[in-house]
């Protein structure tokens, strides 16, 4: 069974400095992706960035990127220059063989002024 | 906005209540998802519809009725519910096609409370 282990149920940063939100995860398989949402207190699930096992570049978007290590399975989200925006909830998610997803528990994240 | 619309937002039902959820995308997606998201719990897989046929059922008990009618709305049917049901249920929709893909985004949630 695939598994997704987030350790930080907290986490708080200063505005405009940059966070690490970890994930690792436990597959068999050799093809996933990985995946981070952000969920702000709407509820609303928004997607940041993907990552496929094959990809050789860790992936980035703008502010995110995402430090991917395959070696040690893990999939950390690296927020640079922080906003008070920011502040959410934040789960890393993969996807194998099959449609759906399977999230991690999710990390907190609160930027302070 | 995501193109993932979902209503209510908010939905208060008694234990002998029958109401529904709906989920509606115009994003040209062939899969769509039903997540239960319940307080400190992982978000757990409900149902998967691709091509408007069911191909997950999580082991969802006999109270949560899903419809898929087209490839855009999806319908989570409720009845006699119990209040550990109570939580966020949110809808996804994603391209399909039997392999996991780039895309796959969700609605705002329907906060559900059963009383």
């Amino acid at each position: 069974a695939q598994k997704i282990t987030q350790t930080q149920p907290g986490m708080f940063v200063q505005e405009k400095e940059a966070v690490t939100l970890d994930c690792t995860y436990d597959t068999s398989d050799q093809s996933y992706g990985l995946f981070w949402y952000k969920q702000p207190s709407s509820g609303e699930m928004i997607f940041l960035i993907y990552q496929g096992s094959y990809d050789e570049q860790n992936a980035t978007e703008g502010r995110y990127s995402l430090n991917f290590q395959k070696a040690r399975k893990s999939a950390n989200l690296v927020i640079s220059a922080s906003q008070l925006g920011d502040s959410a909830m934040y789960f890393c998610a993969m996807a194998h063989s099959g449609y759906a997803l399977n999230f991690g528990k999710g990390t907190s994240l609160l930027v302070t002024p | 906005e995501t193109g993932v619309t979902q209503t209510p937002r908010h939905l208060v039902m008694g234990m002998t209540n029958k109401k529904s959820l709906k989920c509606e995308q115009h994003l040209g997606h062939n899969a769509m998802y039903w997540y239960k998201q319940s307080a400190k719990k992982p978000l757990e897989l409900m149902f998967v519809y691709s091509l408007e046929e069911r191909v997950e059922n999580n082991s969802v008990p006999s109270r949560f009725s899903p419809e898929c009618p087209n490839s855009s709305h999806l319908f989570l049917h409720l009845h006699t519910l119990q209040p550990e049901d109570s939580a966020l249920y949110l809808c996804a929709s994603s391209r399909g096609g039997g392999e996991w893909d780039t895309e796959a985004f969700f609605g705002q949630g329907t906060r559900l409370t059963v009383v």
